[in-house]
């Protein structure tokens, strides 16, 4: 399977933990995104990377949210300190730019904080 | 404010009928529009993309059609089969920037009864 992979698939934290999510993007793509997905709405925009620089950040990130992509391959996503508002369903995407640009998306990480 | 808009939360339809998906945009500059299709616990799977160049694609059994004058696009689905079943994002990007970041509606779930 050479889709966009993350890990884990599920992920049950204490109130004040901090959790890290992984994202392994299919191969040949340069860029990758992170969403979040909360019920009832759509993914909403995290991050962005393209290569190994991150270049842009969406407001939604707090400074409680890092994230990094070493050497431009698989990226991390980072949670300090959780909060019961975090739960949401974190999707990783992936692309390559080809005169237009589509995004792929792998299973998602769902994050339940306690 | 939300930019791209499903106002159809839910729609019920007869295998083998037409379903009609729609979506709303408001930003301007959003020049590349995509469905997707999301089950449960699972991530969105792409399904048909469209540029503001054109005003249809096709792709099988899906269309899409996009109206700039309205800023209005639609998702056919012709014959709708059970497996069909799913919530349908519709979703907006704009090249300006650069890179795709995605604004996604809320979705739409689609029920195909047999």
């Amino acid at each position: 399977d050479t889709g966009v992979s993350q890990d884990p698939r599920h992920k049950i934290t204490k109130r004040g933990q901090n959790v890290t999510f992984r994202c392994d993007p299919i191969s040949e793509h340069n860029r990758l995104y992170w969403y979040r997905q909360t019920l009832g709405q759509g993914p909403e925009f995290l991050t962005y990377f393209q290569n190994e620089a991150q270049l842009e950040k969406s407001r939604l990130l707090s400074d409680r949210f890092s994230a990094e992509r070493p050497k431009g391959s698989f990226s991390t996503l980072e949670i300090q300190r959780t909060e019961q508002g975090d739960s949401a369903m974190y999707l990783c995407a992936s692309s390559i730019l080809h005169g237009v640009e589509t995004q792929y998306f792998g299973p998602g990480t769902r994050l339940l904080v306690l | 404010d939300q930019q791209v808009k499903q106002n159809s939360p839910s729609l019920s339809v007869q295998e083998g009928r037409i379903s009609i998906l729609n979506c709303d945009y408001t930003n301007s500059m959003f020049d590349y529009f995509l469905w997707y299709k999301k089950y449960p616990a699972e991530g969105p799977t792409f399904l048909i993309s469209i540029s503001s160049i054109k005003d249809k694609n096709e792709d099988g059994r899906f269309t899409v059609f996009l109206n700039k004058s309205a800023k209005h696009l639609s998702l056919h689905i012709v014959p709708s089969q059970p497996g069909d079943s799913a919530v349908y994002f519709c979703a907006a990007s704009a090249s300006i920037s650069g890179y795709s970041t995605l604004t996604f509606g809320k979705g739409t779930m689609l029920l195909v009864s047999p």
